[in-house]
Protein backbone atom coordinates (compact mmCIF):
# COMPACT_ATOMS: atom_id res chain seq x y z
CA UNK A 1 0.00 0.00 0.00
CA UNK A 2 1.06 3.53 -0.95
CA UNK A 3 2.20 6.26 1.99
CA UNK A 4 0.40 9.26 2.35
CA UNK A 5 1.94 12.57 3.77
CA UNK A 6 -0.31 15.09 5.62
CA UNK A 7 0.27 18.12 7.68
CA UNK A 8 0.19 17.69 11.48
CA UNK A 9 -2.21 20.04 12.37
CA UNK A 10 -5.09 22.54 10.56
CA UNK A 11 -6.89 25.55 12.14
CA UNK A 12 -10.69 26.14 10.30
CA UNK A 13 -13.14 28.66 11.98
CA UNK A 14 -16.83 27.29 12.59
CA UNK A 15 -18.69 27.80 9.30
CA UNK A 16 -15.92 27.84 6.64
CA UNK A 17 -14.39 25.14 4.15
CA UNK A 18 -12.37 22.96 5.73
CA UNK A 19 -10.10 21.81 2.95
CA UNK A 20 -7.68 18.55 4.08
CA UNK A 21 -4.91 17.83 1.72
CA UNK A 22 -3.30 14.63 1.38
CA UNK A 23 0.03 13.74 -0.73
CA UNK A 24 -0.16 10.12 -1.89
CA UNK A 25 2.83 10.28 -5.23
CA UNK A 26 3.41 6.62 -5.44
CA UNK A 27 -0.09 5.67 -5.82
CA UNK A 28 -0.87 2.31 -7.90
CA UNK A 29 -3.18 2.55 -10.27
CA UNK A 30 -5.55 -0.15 -8.65
CA UNK A 31 -5.53 1.61 -5.12
CA UNK A 32 -8.22 3.84 -4.04
CA UNK A 33 -8.02 6.58 -1.74
CA UNK A 34 -9.97 6.39 1.89
CA UNK A 35 -10.64 8.96 4.41
CA UNK A 36 -11.40 8.16 8.17
CA UNK A 37 -11.49 10.36 11.04
CA UNK A 38 -11.21 9.96 14.66
CA UNK A 39 -12.99 12.30 17.52
CA UNK A 40 -11.07 12.29 20.92
CA UNK A 41 -11.58 9.04 22.73
CA UNK A 42 -13.84 7.63 20.11
CA UNK A 43 -12.80 4.65 17.28
CA UNK A 44 -12.08 5.52 14.02
CA UNK A 45 -14.83 6.60 11.70
CA UNK A 46 -15.11 6.50 7.61
CA UNK A 47 -16.12 9.63 5.67
CA UNK A 48 -15.07 8.86 2.05
CA UNK A 49 -13.27 6.99 -0.62
CA UNK A 50 -12.45 7.83 -4.18
CA UNK A 51 -10.50 6.25 -7.04
CA UNK A 52 -10.24 8.63 -9.67
CA UNK A 53 -13.36 11.03 -10.12
CA UNK A 54 -14.71 13.32 -7.17
CA UNK A 55 -17.07 12.25 -4.71
CA UNK A 56 -19.45 13.63 -2.79
CA UNK A 57 -21.33 12.50 0.00
CA UNK A 58 -23.72 13.63 2.94
CA UNK A 59 -20.31 14.52 5.21
CA UNK A 60 -18.01 15.27 2.85
CA UNK A 61 -16.20 15.82 -0.83
CA UNK A 62 -12.90 14.43 -1.91
CA UNK A 63 -11.26 15.86 -4.70
CA UNK A 64 -8.28 14.06 -6.28
CA UNK A 65 -6.29 15.09 -8.78
CA UNK A 66 -5.88 14.43 -12.23
CA UNK A 67 -2.45 12.32 -11.98
CA UNK A 68 -3.61 10.70 -8.59
CA UNK A 69 -0.68 11.91 -6.73
CA UNK A 70 -2.48 14.07 -4.52
CA UNK A 71 -6.02 14.69 -2.59
CA UNK A 72 -8.22 17.18 -0.82
CA UNK A 73 -10.80 16.12 1.40
CA UNK A 74 -13.69 18.66 2.00
CA UNK A 75 -15.77 19.57 4.86
CA UNK A 76 -17.88 22.43 3.54
CA UNK A 77 -19.39 23.91 6.33
CA UNK A 78 -17.17 22.96 9.80
CA UNK A 79 -18.33 22.84 12.76
CA UNK A 80 -17.12 22.23 16.19
CA UNK A 81 -18.07 18.46 16.19
CA UNK A 82 -16.01 18.56 13.12
CA UNK A 83 -12.53 18.59 15.56
CA UNK A 84 -10.71 15.49 14.88
CA UNK A 85 -7.96 13.64 13.92
CA UNK A 86 -8.24 13.24 9.70
CA UNK A 87 -6.38 10.09 8.32
CA UNK A 88 -5.63 9.51 4.61
CA UNK A 89 -5.55 5.86 4.02
CA UNK A 90 -4.54 4.61 0.48
CA UNK A 91 -5.01 1.04 -0.27
CA UNK A 92 -6.34 -1.63 -2.87
CA UNK A 93 -9.60 -2.62 -3.78
CA UNK A 94 -10.82 -5.99 -3.18
CA UNK A 95 -9.24 -9.22 -2.29
CA UNK A 96 -10.14 -11.69 1.17
CA UNK A 97 -7.98 -8.65 3.35
CA UNK A 98 -8.92 -5.24 3.63
CA UNK A 99 -6.19 -3.83 6.31
CA UNK A 100 -6.16 -0.14 6.88
CA UNK A 101 -2.83 1.31 7.20
CA UNK A 102 -3.05 4.52 9.30
CA UNK A 103 -0.23 7.59 9.55
CA UNK A 104 -0.41 10.12 12.08
CA UNK A 105 -2.91 12.11 10.65
CA UNK A 106 -4.15 15.63 10.51
CA UNK A 107 -5.52 17.50 13.67
CA UNK A 108 -8.34 19.68 12.44
CA UNK A 109 -9.11 21.93 14.75
CA UNK A 110 -12.62 24.46 14.09
CA UNK A 111 -12.42 27.95 16.31
CA UNK A 112 -15.73 29.07 17.28
CA UNK B 1 -29.14 -1.18 14.53
CA UNK B 2 -26.09 -1.93 17.04
CA UNK B 3 -22.63 -0.49 15.72
CA UNK B 4 -19.20 -2.47 16.91
CA UNK B 5 -19.18 -2.80 20.64
CA UNK B 6 -16.35 -3.64 22.14
CA UNK B 7 -16.07 -5.10 26.06
CA UNK B 8 -14.62 -3.95 28.45
CA UNK B 9 -14.45 -0.48 28.24
CA UNK B 10 -11.37 -0.01 30.45
CA UNK B 11 -9.20 -2.62 32.05
CA UNK B 12 -6.00 -2.29 34.23
CA UNK B 13 -3.49 -5.11 34.18
CA UNK B 14 0.04 -6.09 35.67
CA UNK B 15 2.74 -7.35 33.63
CA UNK B 16 3.29 -11.13 32.63
CA UNK B 17 -0.80 -11.72 32.99
CA UNK B 18 -2.70 -12.33 30.37
CA UNK B 19 -6.16 -10.46 28.84
CA UNK B 20 -8.85 -11.06 26.43
CA UNK B 21 -10.83 -8.57 24.92
CA UNK B 22 -14.15 -9.08 23.16
CA UNK B 23 -15.78 -7.68 19.99
CA UNK B 24 -19.19 -8.13 18.24
CA UNK B 25 -19.53 -6.84 14.73
CA UNK B 26 -22.05 -4.38 13.42
CA UNK B 27 -24.94 -6.74 12.01
CA UNK B 28 -24.59 -8.36 8.96
CA UNK B 29 -20.81 -7.86 9.22
CA UNK B 30 -18.57 -10.97 9.43
CA UNK B 31 -15.13 -10.16 8.99
CA UNK B 32 -13.31 -8.48 12.16
CA UNK B 33 -10.48 -6.52 12.49
CA UNK B 34 -8.33 -5.94 15.36
CA UNK B 35 -5.79 -2.55 15.40
CA UNK B 36 -3.61 -1.39 18.41
CA UNK B 37 -3.54 2.39 18.74
CA UNK B 38 -0.52 4.24 21.00
CA UNK B 39 -1.31 7.46 22.83
CA UNK B 40 -0.56 9.96 20.14
CA UNK B 41 -0.24 7.35 17.15
CA UNK B 42 -2.38 6.14 14.64
CA UNK B 43 -4.19 2.87 14.75
CA UNK B 44 -1.98 -0.44 13.95
CA UNK B 45 -3.43 -3.24 11.81
CA UNK B 46 -2.76 -6.43 14.40
CA UNK B 47 -4.90 -9.27 12.52
CA UNK B 48 -8.20 -10.01 10.10
CA UNK B 49 -10.71 -12.94 11.03
CA UNK B 50 -12.86 -13.94 8.19
CA UNK B 51 -14.81 -17.22 8.50
CA UNK B 52 -13.18 -18.06 11.54
CA UNK B 53 -9.96 -18.13 10.62
CA UNK B 54 -7.13 -15.56 10.78
CA UNK B 55 -6.57 -14.17 6.95
CA UNK B 56 -3.72 -11.42 7.73
CA UNK B 57 -1.70 -10.21 10.21
CA UNK B 58 0.12 -7.68 10.88
CA UNK B 59 3.84 -6.96 12.33
CA UNK B 60 2.26 -8.45 16.21
CA UNK B 61 4.52 -10.92 18.08
CA UNK B 62 2.62 -14.19 18.85
CA UNK B 63 1.15 -13.02 21.91
CA UNK B 64 -1.24 -11.75 20.32
CA UNK B 65 -3.82 -14.59 19.42
CA UNK B 66 -7.52 -13.87 17.96
CA UNK B 67 -10.17 -15.88 17.59
CA UNK B 68 -13.71 -15.82 15.94
CA UNK B 69 -17.15 -17.64 16.72
CA UNK B 70 -19.55 -18.94 14.60
CA UNK B 71 -21.70 -15.95 15.44
CA UNK B 72 -19.33 -13.51 13.68
CA UNK B 73 -18.42 -11.94 17.38
CA UNK B 74 -14.08 -12.02 18.20
CA UNK B 75 -12.21 -12.02 21.11
CA UNK B 76 -8.44 -10.44 21.54
CA UNK B 77 -6.22 -12.14 23.91
CA UNK B 78 -2.79 -11.09 24.54
CA UNK B 79 -0.64 -13.10 26.73
CA UNK B 80 2.62 -12.11 28.87
CA UNK B 81 1.38 -8.19 29.16
CA UNK B 82 4.29 -5.65 28.56
CA UNK B 83 4.16 -2.03 29.50
CA UNK B 84 3.98 -1.41 26.25
CA UNK B 85 1.24 -3.08 25.48
CA UNK B 86 -0.68 0.13 26.93
CA UNK B 87 -2.87 1.24 24.41
CA UNK B 88 -6.29 1.61 22.56
CA UNK B 89 -7.51 -1.48 21.16
CA UNK B 90 -9.96 -1.08 18.75
CA UNK B 91 -12.21 -3.96 16.87
CA UNK B 92 -13.49 -3.07 13.51
CA UNK B 93 -16.04 -4.76 11.10
CA UNK B 94 -16.68 -5.12 7.53
CA UNK B 95 -18.07 -7.06 4.76
CA UNK B 96 -16.04 -7.22 2.08
CA UNK B 97 -18.35 -7.79 -0.35
CA UNK B 98 -19.72 -4.33 -0.11
CA UNK B 99 -18.85 -1.62 -1.79
CA UNK B 100 -15.95 0.41 -0.43
CA UNK B 101 -15.06 -2.23 2.01
CA UNK B 102 -15.55 0.60 4.74
CA UNK B 103 -14.28 -0.50 7.93
CA UNK B 104 -16.76 0.08 11.51
CA UNK B 105 -15.01 1.16 14.31
CA UNK B 106 -16.19 0.34 17.82
CA UNK B 107 -15.37 2.74 20.47
CA UNK B 108 -12.58 0.76 21.58
CA UNK B 109 -10.98 -1.01 25.01
CA UNK B 110 -8.40 0.79 26.70
CA UNK B 111 -5.66 -1.42 28.41
CA UNK B 112 -2.86 -0.24 30.80
CA UNK B 113 -0.48 -2.36 31.98
CA UNK B 114 1.36 -1.83 34.83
Amino acid sequence: DAKTTQPTSMDCAEGRAANLPCNHSTISGNEYVYWYRQIHSQGPQYIIHGLKNNETNEMASLIITEDRKSSTLILPHATLRDTAVYYCIVRGYGGATNKLIFGTGTLLAVQP
Amino acid sequence: DAGVTQSPTHLIKTRGQQVTLRCSPKSGHDTVSWYQQALGQGPQFIFQYYEEEERQRGNFPDRFSGHQFPNYSSELNVNALLLGDSALYLCASSRPRDRGYEQYFGPGTRLTVT
